[in-house]
């Protein structure tokens, strides 16, 4: 079945400095790939997607990747600040934002 | 804008009830999503439903079901509730429209846990 691989699972950086959250997606007809945060005791909350006839997106900070001969798409954040902490999700459908089968989620910690 | 409303917030069951979960989507959109999301398998599909049809199902058994009302409100129901069923269940919503953006609002979802 569809299966999205997300690594790694937790990730520490200091203030300042960059992090990249890799996935890996297996249905070859998936075309949209968002990335959601969730923060303590919310719902997931979208911060960027993409879509298959792009292969980068930026929105100030945060970037995405997509590779879709390797079937992976990245998410980098830079300048990463304490309000960033949170667990992220990536996720893969075949179709605009349903039925989205999502990662196990990275928990990032940015120490101030 | 009111965001996507989900109640009970919180409720404990014992093994062999039911349950039904409520969700109140953003006012205009007609698609209404479940997820489950548990510690071990993370946040999983449910279904969704489009205009009072369900358009999309997840590999979950027949003890999950759910209906969409006209007004878009939306409910889920489990029977026979198991153990494995405590999780927390989020509903989301959207335009549902192929024009619409494709991005999902979350409520805060509903925490069932069973004895």
């Amino acid at each position: 079945g569809e299966n999205v691989e997300q690594h790694p699972s937790t990730l520490s950086v200091q203030e300042g400095d960059s992090a990249v959250i890799k996935c890996t997606y297996s249905d070859s007809a998936s075309n949209y790939f968002p990335w959601y945060k969730q923060e303590l005791g919310k719902g997931p909350q979208l911060i960027i997607d993409i879509r298959s006839n792009v292969g980068e997106k930026k929105d100030q900070r945060i970037a995405v990747t997509l590779n879709k001969t390797a079937k992976h798409f990245s998410l980098h954040i830079t300048e990463t600040q304490p309000e960033d902490s949170a667990v992220y999700f990536c996720a893969a459908s075949r179709e605009y934002g349903n039925k989205l089968v999502f990662g196990a989620g990275t928990i990032l910690r940015v120490k101030s | 804008k009111a965001g996507v409303t989900q109640t009970p917030r919180y409720l404990i069951k014992t093994r062999g009830q039911q349950v039904t979960l409520s969700c109140s989507p953003i006012s205009g959109h007609r698609s209404v999503s479940w997820y489950q999301q548990t510690p071990g398998q993370g946040l999983q599909f449910l279904f969704e439903y489009f205009s009072e049809t369900q358009r999309n199902k997840g590999n979950f058994p027949g003890r999950f079901s759910g209906r969409q009302f006209s007004n878009s409100r939306s409910e889920m129901n489990v029977s026979t509730l198991e153990l494995g069923d405590s999780a927390l269940y989020l509903c989301a919503s959207s335009g549902g429209a192929v024009t619409s953006t494709g991005e999902l609002f979350f409520g805060e979802g509903s925490r069932l846990t069973v004895l």
